[in-house]
């Protein structure tokens, strides 16, 4: 069972670069989400996806961007990277809304660095 | 998305029950109660959600207060592996889980 695939795993960029991340779930889930986590903190919401062809802002979507063109895959979108974006991101699914069966699956992150 | 109120910090000896609690007074009656767990270096694991009754699974239970504006997670018997960050979420309307900073649990052998 893969569940939550991302990647990469770890990766540095210089101030001004960007890059995507990538995020790819085999569950048949609707629902996807990008979080991110700064250390010691807990998980914000920077986009979420409820279904191919819809995403909408979370907590904080601030440079960032986000497609969703097939319900695997959930990719996540750095332009021009700021140090302020050094974090650990989480990609997330669920199979619906409010909680009703299973919570969501996470992936292993993607821990990223900006200097 | 109103965020839940968690201790910011409890210890429990190896073997013995932990009880968590949360606070989330506004809930509303659609709202469910979730119970995510996060290991160091780890993304956060489901462990356990309910919407008014009590629940159980292999990992823990949780007891939900009459008036839904508190509930407890209940490990039976920590073990060290139990040891990490226990966030205690709503989920509304929309289905977003907004974290909060969670409780961290120190298992003592």
């Amino acid at each position: 069972n893969a569940g939550v695939t991302q990647t990469p795993k770890f990766r540095i960029l210089k101030i001004g670069q960007s890059m995507t991340l990538q995020c790819t779930q085999d569950m048949n889930h609707n629902y996807m989400y990008w979080y991110r986590q700064d250390p010691g903190m807990g998980l914000k919401l920077i986009y979420y996806s409820v279904g191919a062809g819809i995403t909408d802002k979370g907590e904080v979507p601030n440079g960032y961007n986000v497609s969703r063109s097939t319900t695997e895959d959930f990719p996540l979108r750095l332009e021009l990277a700021a140090p302020s974006q050094t974090s650990v991101y989480f990609c997330a699914s669920s199979p619906n809304n409010r909680g009703k069966e299973a919570g969501y699956t996470f992936g292993s992150g993607t821990r990223l660095t900006v200097v | 998305d109103a965020k839940t109120t968690q201790p910011n910090s409890m210890e429990s000896n190896e073997e013995e029950p932990v009880h968590l609690p949360c606070n989330h007074s506004t809930i509303s009656g659609t709202d469910y109660i979730h119970w995510y767990r996060q290991l160091p270096s780890q993304g956060p694991e489901y462990v356990i959600h309910g919407l008014t009754s009590n629940v159980n699974n292999r990992m823990a239970s949780l007891a939900i207060a009459e008036d839904r504006k508190s509930s407890t997670l209940i490990l039976h018997r920590a073990t060290l592996r139990d040891a990490a960050v226990y966030y205690c979420i709503r989920s509304g309307n929309t289905g977003k889980l907004i974290f909060g900073q969670g409780t961290t649990l120190q298992v003592k052998p």
